[in-house]
């Protein structure tokens, strides 16, 4: 159980155009996700928190306007970058918080997208 | 600032050897601590949490936790070359937002 899903796995696009991330809890319902972002070898960096019908919360440093989160269902969270540079090329990872998580505040990742801007 | 801190690795121990991973936190509010691995180029997986002082075992992994001294490690029995890997500590913050923060990972290289 507590499976999440992320696509696309991978992408390249041009600088200046947008791109779309999916995430979705795949076999429970998912109140809370996080977007995170990671550098090579460096650790995760938590972008923003999404709740279920609500905006997102973003973490200092992190461009609202440029990283738009959507969390319309308690299944799928997208972020979209907006007008995209070679310095947002990064690795996108998404996670839900999983079932009894008002005791545990356990998080499950999705496999993460590898978003490379040329 | 909520730190994690991790000893920074990278560490190596042959197979069949225990392996010991140790992160300590700031927050002493804390409640909820994990371990999570993570393979060059995925995304990390969980592995262990654990909640209350003491030891947790699941299967080849323990997990000790002292809130007293804000310490809480992972060791790995009989450790196989499948074990390398990032391994993160992450310990969720006294805040209402209830974030998971990230220690900055120990790299970890089972020998052969």
């Amino acid at each position: 159980g507590a499976v999440v899903s992320q696509h696309p796995s991978r992408v390249i696009c041009k600088s200046g155009t947008s791109v779309k991330i999916e995430c979705r809890s795949l076999d429970f319902q998912a109140t809370t996700m996080f977007w995170y972002r990671q550098f090579p070898k460096q650790s995760l960096m938590l972008m923003a928190t999404s709740n279920e019908g609500s905006k997102a919360t973003y973490e200092q440093g992190v461009e609202k306007d440029k990283f738009l989160i959507n969390h319309a269902s308690l299944t799928l969270s997208t972020l979209t970058v907006t007008s995209a540079h070679p310095e947002d090329s990064s690795f996108y990872i998404c996670s839900a918080r999983g079932p009894g998580a008002d005791i545990s505040y356990e998080q499950y990742f999705g496999p993460g997208t590898r978003l490379t801007v040329t | 600032q909520k730190e994690v801190e991790q000893n920074s690795g990278p560490l190596s121990v042959p197979e069949g050897a225990i392996a010991s991973l140790n992160c300590t936190y700031s927050d002493r509010g804390s409640q909820s601590f994990f371990w999570y691995r993570q393979y060059s180029g995925k995304s990390p997986e969980l592995i262990m949490s654990i909640y209350s002082n003491g030891d947790k075992e699941d299967g080849r992994f323990t997990a000790q936790l002292n809130k007293a001294s804000q310490y809480v490690s992972l060791l790995i029995r009989d450790s196989q070359p499948s074990d390398s890997a990032t391994y993160l500590c992450a310990v969720i913050s006294s805040g209402s937002a209830r974030q998971l923060t990230f220690g900055s990972g120990t790299q970890l290289t089972v020998l052969p």
